[in-house]
């Protein structure tokens, strides 16, 4: 059968309260990154995407924050939901050599309780 | 409207016996992939088609092929399953627009090995 996961990093939030997710990626070259949401037994959901030209980026109930200098990544969920609920994983891309494929984060399980 | 459309959404196989899992999307992406993903873990990029050339990653095992017959589906052939192939298959899309390289992914299928 499957392999035996690793164990995801967890948090737990109150409903209405902020939620921070972060993520540390490797690649200085990368230009461009992207937040995922995955639903249990679902394919991962777009949720908000960011250049290397910018370090804030606001969407609906949610704000990412790019710190270059230390290469980190955080997604900010305000009023946080019990639809919320998911695991989170960043992703980044060097679009300036062409590189088409997206290296994804080990991902961050939110769990929202009511 | 879903607009990646993996079929079936669960697949059971044998060990060694030839399974083929489908892709089939309506944005009529020039990008296709297919990611592994195993419990807990993030997705694993196998290979993708920019339009008809095919991308393989250095570390996909020689067990997965794919196929891509026109625009709109892809297949993924595994050979001879392995109970270490058991795991969520992702299917994605994506057009690059600038800088962006937003992948969009269809719900995946869990294959289990017996």
């Amino acid at each position: 059968g499957e392999s035996v996961g690793l164990h995801l990093p967890t948090l737990s939030v109150q409903e209405g309260d902020n939620s921070i997710i972060n993520c540390a990626y490797s690649n200085s070259a990368s230009d461009y990154f992207i937040w995922y949401k995955q639903e249990s037994g679902k394919g991962p959901q777009f949720i908000i995407d960011i250049r290397s030209n910018m370090d804030k980026r606001q969407g609906q109930r949610v704000t990412v924050l790019l710190n270059k200098t230390v290469k980190h990544l955080s997604l900010q969920i305000a009023a946080t939901q019990p639809g919320d609920s998911a695991v989170y994983f960043c992703a980044e891309n060097e679009t300036r050599t062409g590189r088409r494929a997206l290296t994804f984060g080990s991902g961050t399980r939110l769990q929202v309780q009511p | 409207d879903a607009m990646v459309i993996q079929n079936p959404r669960y697949q059971v196989t044998q060990f060694g016996k030839p399974v083929t899992l489908s892709c089939s999307q309506t944005l009529n992406h020039n990008v296709m992939y297919w990611y592994q993903q195993k419990s807990s873990q993030a997705p694993k990029l196998l290979f993708h088609y920019y339009d008809k050339d095919f991308n393989n990653e250095a570390d996909t095992p020689d067990n997965f092929q794919s196929r891509r017959p026109n625009t709109s589906f892809c297949f993924l052939d595994i050979r001879s399953p392995g109970l270490g192939d058991a795991a969520m298959y992702l299917c994605a899309t994506s057009i690059r627009q600038g800088a962006k390289n937003i992948q969009y992914f269809g719900a995946g299928t869990r294959l289990s090995v017996l």
